[in-house]
């Protein structure tokens, strides 16, 4: 039940974009993301519900879709401060209080 | 002001101990949660907790067991402390999920 996040590394260039994939083998409700810095607690960055509300920074970008059970995660112009492990967390219900964490993807941003 | 606390942020103990952690936000929210990563950064929930209420156990062994005092506070405690129980303990309270959810700096637990 765990969803699986894709790719589990990525090495970008500042300046450089990418892709984070979020993906569940069940119905979901809602996907949330956070970023975790090393050593530090994760910090929220966007919640994307069912029927399109998006909750989140403006400067972080994400995709829902219902029918495929997948999110994915925009990172534009990367800078260092982006990097960190970036995980998706999963609601399958919309009524509980739970949310399975994803596989997480390692960022790391370079000059 | 710091909004999600834990104490303590270190913690190393002999197995078979016993030990508590503590957390408390001030930030209003009636839910609050732990959450358990592990040396391969799986972070895994254990306990959620509404206005002081167990609403989700995820089949945590027995030995750990959450107390709410109050809606502000979420302790935890660990009998019989196991090498497997060594891990990074995160609290966080939220308003609900369909809201951001507040992490605790950590309390990384070694067991030895």
């Amino acid at each position: 039940q765990q969803p699986v996040q894709s790719p589990q590394a990525v090495i970008l260039r500042e300046g450089e974009d990418a892709v984070i994939n979020c993906s569940s083998s069940k119905a979901l409700y809602s996907v949330h993301w956070y970023r975790q810095k090393h050593g530090e607690a994760p910090v929220f960055l966007m919640i994307l519900l069912k029927g399109g509300e998006q909750k989140g920074h403006d400067k972080i970008s994400a995709s829902f879709n219902e029918k495929k059970q997948q999110s994915s995660l925009y990172l534009t112009a990367s800078q260092l401060s982006y990097s960190g492990t970036y995980f998706c967390g999963t609601d399958l219900t919309g009524g509980g209080n739970k949310l399975t964490f994803g596989t997480g993807t390692q960022l790391k941003v370079e000059l | 002001d710091t909004a999600v606390s834990q104490t303590p942020k270190y913690l190393v103990t002999q197995m078979g101990n016993d030990k508590s952690i503590k957390c408390e936000q001030n930030l209003g929210h009636d839910t609050m949660y732990w959450y358990k990563q592990d040396s391969k950064k799986f972070l895994k929930i254990m306990f959620s907790y509404n206005n002081k209420e167990l609403i989700i156990n995820e089949t945590v062994p027995n030995r750990f067991s959450p107390k709410s005092p109050d809606k502000a506070h979420l302790n935890l405690h660990i009998n019989s402390l196991e090498l497997g129980d060594s891990a990074v303990y995160f609290c966080a309270s939220g308003i609900g999920l369909a809201d951001e959810q507040f992490f605790g700096p950590g309390t990384r637990l070694t067991v030895l």
